[in-house]
């Protein structure tokens, strides 16, 4: 599969505390993106960080973006009950196709 | 600025019927992506058209197919429904075609084959 791993696949922690999941992705991006998705809905989308960029702040979040392992990381600090939801990354391959990773799902317990 | 809307939010329909499903994008946007999300295989791409014209194509077989019109609402289409075909099928829109812009997300279409 194409399609980015994430991990871990659930996590829960209490309100406060930081979380902190991980994707892996198989091939050259140009940028890799992380959305958000509440039970079933929508997703929105939460910040994009450039293939030539290592780490970008946005709030809350903090994101990390290794190329060399083809890896990114999401942080979410001081959490809250309302962070909880499904985390996606997502990328787009050289062939245009566009890839959403496995999802993590968090729950933050208040 | 309105949303994403995609109707209708959720249908039954049976084996071997056809289903389309309609979406508005954001106000400007000009590209459309669509996405089907299943418990088992999670999100995936099917397409995404710019201008009316599909630019890029999904792994799903030939029973799935979609427009865009000069307005650049979008409509998909599955015919000859599986059972398999029930999933969450959201839309989302960007401002041009390219992966450097976010995707804006509609609520999505839940469609349910019995």
């Amino acid at each position: 599969s194409q399609q980015g791993e994430e991990d871990p696949q659930a996590l829960s922690i209490q309100e406060g505390e930081n979380a902190t999941m991980n994707c892996s992705y198989k091939t050259s991006i140009n940028n890799l993106q992380w959305y958000r998705q509440n039970s079933g809905r929508g997703l929105v989308h939460l910040i994009l960080i450039r293939s030539n960029e290592r780490e970008k702040h946005s709030g809350r979040l903090r994101v990390t973006l290794d190329t060399s392992k083809k890896s990114s990381s999401l942080l979410i600090t001081a959490s809250r009950a309302a962070d909880t939801a499904s985390y996606f990354c997502a990328t787009r391959d050289t062939g245009n196709q566009f890839y959403f990773g496995t999802g993590t799902s968090l729950t933050v317990i208040p | 600025k309105a949303g994403v809307t995609q109707t209708p939010r959720y249908l039954i329909k049976t084996r071997g019927q056809q289903v389309t499903l309609s979406c508005s994008p954001i106000s400007g946007h000009r590209s459309v992506s669509w996405y089907q999300q299943t418990p088992g295989q999670g999100l995936q791409f099917l397409f995404e058209y710019f201008s009316e014209t599909q630019r890029n194509k999904g792994n799903f077989p030939g029973r799935f197919s979609g427009r865009q019109f000069s307005n650049s609402r979008s409509e998909m289409n599955v015919s000859t429904l599986e059972l398999g075909d029930s999933a969450l099928y959201l839309c989302a829109s960007s401002l041009v075609l390219g992966d450097s812009y976010e995707q804006y997300f509609g609520p999505g279409t839940r469609l349910t084959v019995t």
